[in-house]
């Protein structure tokens, strides 16, 4: 079974800095998708980024990059110019790229995320 | 607007009853999922269906019921027999038709037993 780990329950970083969130995963599959998850205080899950396990490049969105190690199995998210709204949980999350299967999230335990002013 | 809605927002239950948390979508999707999320952790899920009439158990199915009669609903239910039912519930579901097959989230309905 795969499993996801965020070994950082909080962080914290100061306005417009950058911040680091690390995700580890253990699977024996080659093709899967990766994913980033925000959760602010409305509890209401947001896509921040996704990455397909095939592609070497690094998926961008704006403020938000990921740096994918497949050989390592590391995903983490850089945020770039923090600002006050990115205070959030983050989840990293797994998906099997099998398409016979549930096409289920597997989530980490999730890193909250302060940004000081 | 394209979404996924639930409702009750809250919900409170008396031990010993059944409740039944609504998962509406219009964004035409075939997959649709249940997840749990307990304070301070991760989702799990907990029953997902890929096409109408046609369901199956998650990782912490037991205790929980669902249908999917129509292809827009996913309502779950949580019985008497899931012993810790206090949790925030999640609905999600993913195109499956060769669009961007990413899952989406409706608000979520907090579920709290009295």
């Amino acid at each position: 079974a795969q499993t996801v780990t965020q070994s950082q329950p909080e962080m914290s970083v100061q306005e417009a800095e950058t911040v680091t969130l690390s995700c580890t995963y253990d699977t024996s599959e080659s093709d899967y998708y990766l994913f980033w998850y925000k959760q602010p205080p409305s509890r209401q899950m947001i896509l921040v980024i996704r990455q397909e396990a095939y592609k070497q490049q690094n998926a961008t969105e704006n403020r938000f990059s990921v740096n994918f190690q497949k050989a390592a199995k590391s995903f983490s998210l850089k945020i770039s110019d923090s600002q006050l709204g990115d205070a959030a949980m983050y989840f990293c999350a797994y998906r099997s790229g099998l398409i016979q299967g549930a096409q289920k999230l597997v989530f980490g335990q999730g890193t909250r995320l302060t940004i000081n002013p | 607007d394209g979404g996924i809605t639930q409702s009750p927002k809250y919900l409170f239950r008396k031990e010993g009853q059944n409740v039944t948390l609504s998962c509406e979508q219009n964004l035409n999707h075939d997959a649709m999922y249940w997840y749990r999320q307990d304070p301070g952790q991760g989702l799990r899920l907990i029953y997902y269906s890929q096409i109408v009439n046609d369901f199956q158990k998650g990782d912490i199915a037991e205790g929980y019921s669902v249908s999917r009669e129509k292809k827009e609903s996913f309502p779950l239910t949580v019985t008497s027999a899931q012993k810790n039912p206090t949790a925030f519930y999640l609905c999600a579901s993913i195109d499956q038709t060769g669009g961007p097959d990413t899952q989406y989230f409706g608000p979520g309905t907090r579920l709290t037993v009295l």
